[in-house]
C-alpha cells in the first residue's frame, strides 16, 4: 500500500539553527501539506502547497518557515532560525478530493 | 470554540465495551473524517463520511453526521486493548485543497 514517508523521524537542533524536514508523498498526489501538533495539544494547519506554489497558510506559518519540492519528488520545510516553541511533531499530508494520508512524522526537538 | 470540537476529552472503558466519541463544528462542511493517532505516532485515517451521508460503518466503526446539528459520533463497538489511542475528527470546508481542521481528540483508554 502506497504511504507517505517522512524523515528523520526524530530531529534534536540547537534553538536558533535551522532545519529541514523531508517528506516523500505518494507518486500520484498533487496536493501536499505539513501540520505541526505540539505535544498534547490539537493538530494544526500550517501550509498547503499544490501546482508548486503555496495555495493556503495559516497564521502560523509566517517567514521563519518555507516549503519546496526541490526536485519534483521530495517536499521539504524549513523552519529557519528555530525556537523553543517551534518543538512539535510535524506532520506531511499528500492527497486531493477531500482525502488526506499523512505521514508518520518527524518530533523535532529543539534545545 | 473551534472547528471541530470532541467530546469527552478522555473515556476509559473496559475491554469489550462501547466507546462512542463526539465532535461538534461550526461552519458547513464537505466532509468529516475522523483519524486516530497512538501516542507519539502519526495520524491513521479511519472514516470519512460526506456531508450528504448520515452514517457509515467500517468493520467495527460507525459513524453518524447530523448537519443540522453539526456533529457527528464515532462509535467503536465490542473495543479492544489495541483500540487504546487519541481519536480526532477533522473537518473539511469544501472540495480539492483546502486543509482539514482537527479537533483536540479523545483519549481512549480500553482496559484489559
Amino acid at each position: 500500500e502506497p504511504e507517505v514517508t517522512q524523515t528523520p523521524s526524530h530531529q534534536v537542533t540547537q534553538m536558533g539553527q535551522e532545519v529541514i524536514l523531508r517528506c516523500v508523498p505518494i507518486s500520484n498526489h498533487l496536493y501536499f501539506y505539513w501540520y505541526r501538533q505540539i505535544l498534547g495539544q490539537k493538530v494544526e494547519f500550517l501550509v498547503s502547497f499544490y501546482n508548486n506554489e503555496i495555495s493556503e497558510k495559516s497564521e502560523i506559518f509566517d517567514d521563519q518557515f518555507s516549503v519546496e519540492r526541490p526536485d519534483g519528488s521530495n517536499f521539504t520545510l524549513k523552519i529557519r532560525s528555530t525556537k523553543l516553541e517551534d518543538s512539535a511533531m510535524y506532520f506531511c499530508a499528500t492527497g486531493g478530493n477531500a482525502e488526506a494520508f499523512f505521514g508518520q512524522g518527524t518530533r523535532l526537538t529543539v534545545v | 470554540s473551534q472547528q471541530g470540537e470532541e467530546d469527552p476529552q478522555a473515556l476509559s472503558i473496559q475491554e469489550g465495551e462501547n466507546a462512542t466519541m463526539n465532535c461538534s463544528y461550526k461552519t458547513s462542511i464537505n466532509n468529516l473524517q475522523w483519524y486516530r493517532q497512538n501516542s507519539g505516532r502519526g495520524l491513521v485515517h479511519l472514516i470519512l463520511i460526506r456531508s450528504n451521508e448520515r452514517e457509515k460503518h467500517s468493520g467495527r466503526l460507525r459513524v453518524t453526521l447530523d448537519t443540522s446539528k453539526k456533529s457527528s459520533s464515532l462509535l467503536i463497538t465490542a473495543s479492544r486493548a489495541a483500540d487504546t489511542a487519541s481519536y480526532f475528527c477533522a473537518t473539511l470546508r469544501n472540495s480539492g485543497n483546502t486543509p482539514l481542521v482537527f479537533g483536540k481528540g479523545t483519549r481512549l483508554s480500553v482496559i484489559a
